[in-house]
Formats: structure tokens, C-alpha cells, sequence
């Protein structure tokens, strides 16, 4: 499986935007780029995934490089809600798991 | 919104004993999941299961391990006899389907096993 490379935290203020970058240098072009994040105590959650193009939801918007080795999962405005560990996961095509690196704790500041 | 729902929430076990854990995924949910998490450590993966059998598994989901759908609505994740390692946080996840590398998980809230 192809894998990922996260910084092990970062840091931000409150209501500020936050960039948390994957690497992915080995994708294959088949691979989806995931993101989901794990809040305190809780279960992880889905936040967003692309396979070439950017993409926005109501929670996030996916920025994938055009070589797709890298991305960048774009929070627009942190809330305190959204300190949690951020998982870059890259889905393959065949198989039926989805495997969960180290993550990104994000600590957000008021 | 659809949930992914576990019981027990918090179960307190002795070496040795039997335990089973149950979930609820969403109803039009077609492929069914367990993951754990020790304290402190990555979520891992266990076990998926579509079509009333285990599609693939991972190294840790050894002869211990056991899931099953008994009815529409349930998938349960047996441990027939625990260890003190065992103890972690287990999640299930349910998905609606296999499309591609788009495949998006929905997890419970876990239920967290402590052997004692």
C-alpha cells in the first residue's frame, strides 16, 4: 500500500485559516486521497476525499497537487471543535480497508 | 443523520473471558467494518465483511477474533478469550459500497474494552 507522510501536530489560532499538507509520493493513479479526523474521545470521521481535482465540502476543501504527490486538506476558519488528530489516507482501488497513519494533531488556540 | 451505533459503551472484562461486542450500521450499509485503538496508539484496521463473509482481515484478527451479521440490523465482533492486551478501543464502521478507492467509512463512538 502506498503510503503517507504527516507532520505529528501543528498548531493554530482560533478563526484562522489552517493548511495541513500530506505527502504521497508514491500514489498510484487509482489511489483516492481521504481525510478523515479523530476529535477527543470519539470515533473517526470522515471529512473529505479527491482523486485529481480540488474539491470543497461544508466541512473542508482538498487541494491535490497536479503530480498528486501531495495534498492539502484547507480548514477555512479553525474552531476550538476543531482540535483533533487529521488523517491523510490514500483508498486503493481493489481491497476493502482503509489504513490510518500516525495523523496530525492539531492544537487550536483561542 | 444516519449513525453507526455500539454497545456497550464501557466493558470491564476478566482475563480469559468471552466478550462480545455489538453493532448497529447504517441500514442501507452494505460493508461492515472493526478497527481498534489502544490508548495512546493509530486506529487499526481488524476486519471487513460484505455478503455474510469476511472479505479481508488483517493480521491482528487471529483465531480469537470472530464477527458475524446474526439478523438484518446487527454485526457483532467476538473475542472468545482475552487477554490484558486486548484492551483498547474498538470501532465499527459501515460503508454503502465498493465504488472504486471512493469507498467513505462511517465509525461508531466505540466501545472501549478494558481486561482486568
Amino acid at each position: 500500500d502506498a503510503k503517507t507522510t504527516q507532520p505529528n501536530s501543528m498548531e493554530s489560532n482560533e478563526e484562522e485559516p489552517v493548511h495541513l499538507p500530506c505527502n504521497h509520493s508514491t500514489i498510484s493513479g487509482t489511489d483516492y486521497i481521504h481525510w478523515y479526523r479523530q476529535l477527543p474521545s470519539q470515533g473517526p470521521e470522515y471529512v473529505i476525499h479527491g482523486l485529481t481535482s480540488n474539491v470543497n465540502n461544508r466541512m473542508a476543501s482538498l487541494a491535490i497537487a497536479e503530480d498528486r504527490k501531495s495534498s492539502t486538506l484547507i480548514l477555512h476558519r479553525a474552531t476550538l471543535r476543531d482540535a483533533a488528530v487529521y488523517y491523510c489516507i490514500l483508498r486503493v482501488v481493489r481491497g476493502f480497508k482503509t489504513i490510518f497513519g500516525a495523523g496530525t494533531r492539531l492544537f487550536v488556540k483561542a | 443523520e444516519p449513525e453507526v451505533t455500539q454497545t456497550p459503551s464501557h466493558q470491564v472484562t476478566q482475563m480469559g473471558q468471552e466478550v462480545i461486542l455489538r453493532c448497529v450500521p447504517i441500514s442501507n450499509h452494505l460493508y461492515f467494518y472493526w478497527y481498534r485503538q489502544i490508548l495512546g496508539q493509530k486506529v487499526e484496521f481488524l476486519v471487513s465483511f460484505y455478503n455474510n463473509e469476511i472479505s479481508e482481515k488483517s493480521e491482528i484478527f487471529d483465531d480469537q477474533f470472530s464477527v458475524e451479521r446474526p439478523d438484518g440490523s446487527n454485526f457483532t465482533l467476538k473475542i472468545r478469550s482475552t487477554k490484558l492486551e486486548d484492551s483498547a478501543m474498538y470501532f465499527c464502521a459501515s460503508s454503502e459500497r465498493q465504488v472504486s478507492g471512493a469507498n467513505v467509512l462511517t465509525f461508531g463512538a466505540g466501545s472501549r474494552l478494558t481486561v482486568l
